[in-house]
This record gives structure tokens, C-alpha cells and sequence, in this order.
């Protein structure tokens, strides 16, 4: 099975722009989840979608949203962004999403820059 | 918010000798994860204990779990350059709650 992908691995994006970032799943996994890494916050969990719907949310502002479509593929965006929105985006995919012991597959993740 | 706090932050250790991390958590928990990540990559699951687990095995790495002191500990045997990573600690409180990260344990083997 193909792993998880995410487009585009690098990203450069000035202040106030807004930015969607893309995860496929593994094929056959209905759960989706996003994490931001930094360096300072460490790992920290955004969302996760489970069949279209979003299950969890972490503890984000508004500008921060996603999505799941019905091929399980999801989207975040990210609006107004800020210097601090420079992170490493991580998607994780799973059978049948967090709870229970699933283990998660995580993609290479997206690189963004703000400047 | 964090839960897992690693310890050491960071590790040397010659290739052949074995690593031992650490991680402290603070609430009860239904599992505890660990989790490998190459500088700036996706992270890999390594192996998940259970609360009712104390100890687990999975090829070179041996997993121990303390529930009463809430604490986990890792160890790789006879560590090799490829063993060079970040190690995370990631705990499931219970059904359906995103797993909590910890900040992790930079892992440097010296060939």
C-alpha cells in the first residue's frame, strides 16, 4: 500500500496570506488527523476528520480549519497567517482513528514559511 | 498541551551500547505510544503498550510502562548510526481523544 502523501512538502507564504495544505491516507483508512511541530510548542494536535466529520479539535484559533472529502482525502487551511504559523504540518492516517490503541501513519509533512 | 515530558532531551551514545529514554506523563491513560522521527520527517510508530501491560518487546526495543508512578521507559539495545532520531512518547487517555505528544529525546548514535 502507498503511505501517506502530503502536497506540497515546502511552502513559503508572506504574513496575512491564507494557505491549503493536502493529505491522502492510506487507502482503506477513514481517520485523518493534523499536528503542527515546532520547535518551541513541540507536537501539537489540530484536528482529526473520521469519515467526513471532525471528531477533535485542539486547542487552535479559528484560523485554523479543515476538511475531509469522501475519499477520506482532507485539507487544512489556514487563514491570516502569522510568523508563528511557521511549522512543520503533520497528517496522520489510521483505520479507525484515535481511541483504542489505532496506530497512526504519519505523512512527511509540509514545511511552511512565513515571512 | 503537552502531556509526555521526555527525559533525557538529548542522548549520545556509541553505536553498540544501549539508550534508555524516559517519559512522564500525568494523567490516567488507556495506552502510551512510542514513536520515531527522522530530522524533519514523518514520525513512525515504533510500539504501543496498554495500561494493564507492563512491559513489551519488539525486536532491539523493550518498552516499560508504571502506571502508579506514570512513567514510561524505552530501551534500545545495541543502538546502531540508524538508530539516530527523535523519540516521542505520544499517550491516549481513553476512547477517542487525540493522542498528546511529548517533547521528546534527541538520540545521537556515533558509529
Amino acid at each position: 500500500k502507498a503511505g501517506v502523501t502530503q502536497t506540497p512538502r515546502y511552502l513559503i507564504k508572506t504574513r496575512g496570506q491564507q494557505v491549503t495544505l493536502s493529505c491522502s491516507p492510506i487507502s482503506g483508512h477513514r481517520s485523518v488527523s493534523w499536528y503542527q511541530q515546532t520547535p518551541g510548542q513541540g507536537l501539537q494536535f489540530l484536528f482529526e476528520y473520521f469519515s467526513e466529520t471532525q471528531r477533535n479539535k485542539g486547542n487552535f484559533p479559528g484560523r485554523f480549519s479543515g476538511r475531509q472529502f469522501s475519499n477520506s482525502r482532507s485539507e487544512m487551511n489556514v487563514s491570516t497567517l502569522e510568523l508563528g504559523d511557521s511549522a512543520l504540518y503533520l497528517c496522520a492516517s489510521s483505520s479507525f482513528g484515535t481511541g483504542g490503541g489505532n496506530e497512526q501513519f504519519f505523512g512527511p509533512g509540509t514545511r511552511l514559511t512565513v515571512l | 498541551s503537552q502531556q509526555g515530558e521526555e527525559d533525557p532531551q538529548a542522548l549520545s551514545i556509541q553505536e553498540g551500547e544501549n539508550a534508555t529514554m524516559n517519559c512522564s506523563y500525568k494523567t490516567s491513560i488507556n495506552n502510551l505510544q512510542w514513536y520515531r522521527q527522522n530530522s524533519g520527517r514523518g514520525l513512525v510508530h515504533l510500539i504501543l503498550i496498554r495500561s494493564n501491560e507492563r512491559e513489551k518487546h519488539s525486536g532491539r526495543l523493550r518498552v516499560t510502562l508504571d502506571t502508579s508512578k506514570k512513567s514510561s521507559s524505552l530501551l534500545i539495545t545495541a543502538s546502531r548510526a540508524a538508530d539516530t532520531a527523535s523519540y516521542f512518547c505520544a499517550t491516549e487517555e481513553s476512547g477517542n481523544t487525540p493522542l498528546v505528544f511529548g517533547k521528546g529525546t534527541r538520540l545521537s548514535v556515533i558509529a
